[in-house]
């Protein structure tokens, strides 16, 4: 089972808006509702922000948002500020025995 | 306050064990699915391995047949059992819990430091 692909990095200025794509197959993204996103500021615990696809967690500011087509699910951050500058990483569950497995990852920049 | 807090970490030989510890308060760790994920230096976060409320458990397979799962409800705590320890097992190691109705991670601790090396 290999890691789901995203872009290594992702930058915009303040206020624009950005999208990070996470790439499967239909072993996993492609064939689960169950995708999710987490916010990852190094030295700290990560944070779920998008689950079952499009689903925003209590206390998720709505500049987050998500989506999927195919195979492919992506996380679109509007309105982009400094707070959001973090690591980004989907996951999915898989139909093989290891069950989870996660994107590569996305560093989000702030220019 | 739903919390998880993990324990155990540290330095160990290569091929040597050790057990990390995660444990929960505000919630039952045997009524939910509980799961620990690794970040090593420089790379991104990997999914160690899963166990279910009912008691099953999956592993990745980087980890298969080196590690074990499981919780002491007397505790509220779950565990990680490591043994044949490899320096690819140098990481941070995460725990966290599963909501199961969308298998989303919505709770996580702040993670314990492995480094495997002689």
């Amino acid at each position: 089972q290999s890691a789901l692909t995203q872009p290594a990095s992702v930058s915009g200025s303040p206020g624009q808006a950005i999208t990070i794509s996470c790439t499967g197959a239909s072993s996993d993204v492609g064939n689960y509702e169950y995708v999710s996103w987490y916010q990852h500021h190094p030295g700290k615990a990560p944070k779920l922000m998008i689950y079952e696809v499009s689903n925003r967690p209590s206390g998720v500011s709505n500049r987050f948002s998500g989506s999927k087509s195919g195979n492919t699910a992506s996380l679109t951050i509007s309105g982009l500020q400094a707070e959001d500058e973090a690591d980004y990483y989907c996951s999915s569950y898989t139909s093989y025995s290891t069950i989870y497995v996660f994107g590569t990852g996305t560093k989000v920049t702030v220019l | 306050e739903v919390q998880l807090v993990e324990s155990g970490g540290g330095l160990v030989q290569p091929g040597g064990s050790l057990r990390l510890s995660c444990a929960a308060s505000g919630f039952t760790v045997t009524n939910n699915y509980m799961t620990w994920v690794r970040q090593a230096p420089g790379k991104g976060l990997e999914w160690v391995s899963v166990i279910y409320s009912g008691g099953g458990s999956y592993f990745a397979d980087s980890v298969k047949g080196r590690f074990t799962i499981s919780r002491d409800n007397s505790k509220n705590t779950l565990y990680l059992q490591m043994s044949s320890l490899r320096a690819e097992d140098t990481a941070v190691y995460y725990c966290a819990r599963i909501d199961h109705s969308y298998y989303g991670m919505d709770v996580w601790g702040q993670g314990t430091t492995v480094t495997v090396s002689s």
